[in-house]
């Protein structure tokens, strides 16, 4: 059964500062989703990662892939306020030769970033 | 262009009752999924479609849940003999091959009381 692992849950920041959430997974995956959910709100596609090292930027938020060690990370660099919201790991269960597969998805990690 | 779009955005219900949610997805999105999202969890995978057809309906909990999507497009999302265990948020999403990539709707928030 594939496991997906957010750490940590709960995360409360002070504007300016830095931190990293991490996201592991139990099985192999040929690709890893970041989202983020406002309260009340649907889930907002953040960024894809499609191969092994993969890396990409947006803002204060960055991502990366380490499929050999099953891992990514989401980087916040300098938080401020708007970045508060609850952010999501998915890994993509395509199995074999289909074109398409489910997510499953971390539990989440709960951001507060406060002046 | 529009998203996908999901009905109705509230459901409140009595334990016991029959439910429908709709979900209309991106056009032209031949994949179609159902998620099930628990207060403070992340969602939870129910079906997905692939055309017509259901692919993998795997997360489905038990059988008073059943979903369709006879034309390919619009699928509906069926829930017997409601029990209060099913109140949550059922998200729609919906994606195209090769991207893979899963767009969602804003979700029907179910209420069994």
């Amino acid at each position: 059964e594939l496991k997906v692992e957010q750490n940590p849950l709960f995360l409360s920041m002070q504007e300016g500062k830095n931190y990293t959430i991490y996201c592991n997974y139990s099985t192999t995956s040929d690709r890893l989703y970041w989202y983020r959910q406002d309260p009340g709100k649907s889930l907002e596609s953040l960024f894809v990662l499609l191969s092994n090292g993969a890396v990409k930027q947006e803002g204060r938020l960055m991502a990366s892939l380490d499929t050999k060690a099953r891992l990514s990370t989401l980087h916040i660099t300098a938080a401020v306020h708007d970045l508060s919201a609850t952010y999501f790991c998915a890994v993509d269960m395509r199995v074999g030769g289909g074109s398409q597969g489910n997510l499953i998805f971390g539990k989440g990690t709960k951001l507060s970033v406060k002046p | 262009g529009a998203g996908v779009s999901q009905t109705p955005s509230n459901k409140v219900t009595e334990k016991g009752k029959y439910v429908e949610l709709r979900c209309d997805p991106i056009s032209g999105h031949t994949a179609l999924y159902w998620y099930r999202q628990s207060l403070g969890q992340g969602p939870e995978f129910l079906i997905y479609f692939q055309g017509t057809g259901a692919a993998d309906d795997s997360g489905l909990p038990n059988d008073r849940f059943f979903a369709v999507r006879p034309e390919g497009s619009v699928s509906t999302l069926k829930i017997q003999r409601t029990e209060r265990g099913d109140s949550a948020v059922y998200l729609c999403a919906s994606s195209f091959y090769p991207s893979r990539e899963q767009y969602f709707g804003p979700g029907t928030r179910l209420t069994v009381t």
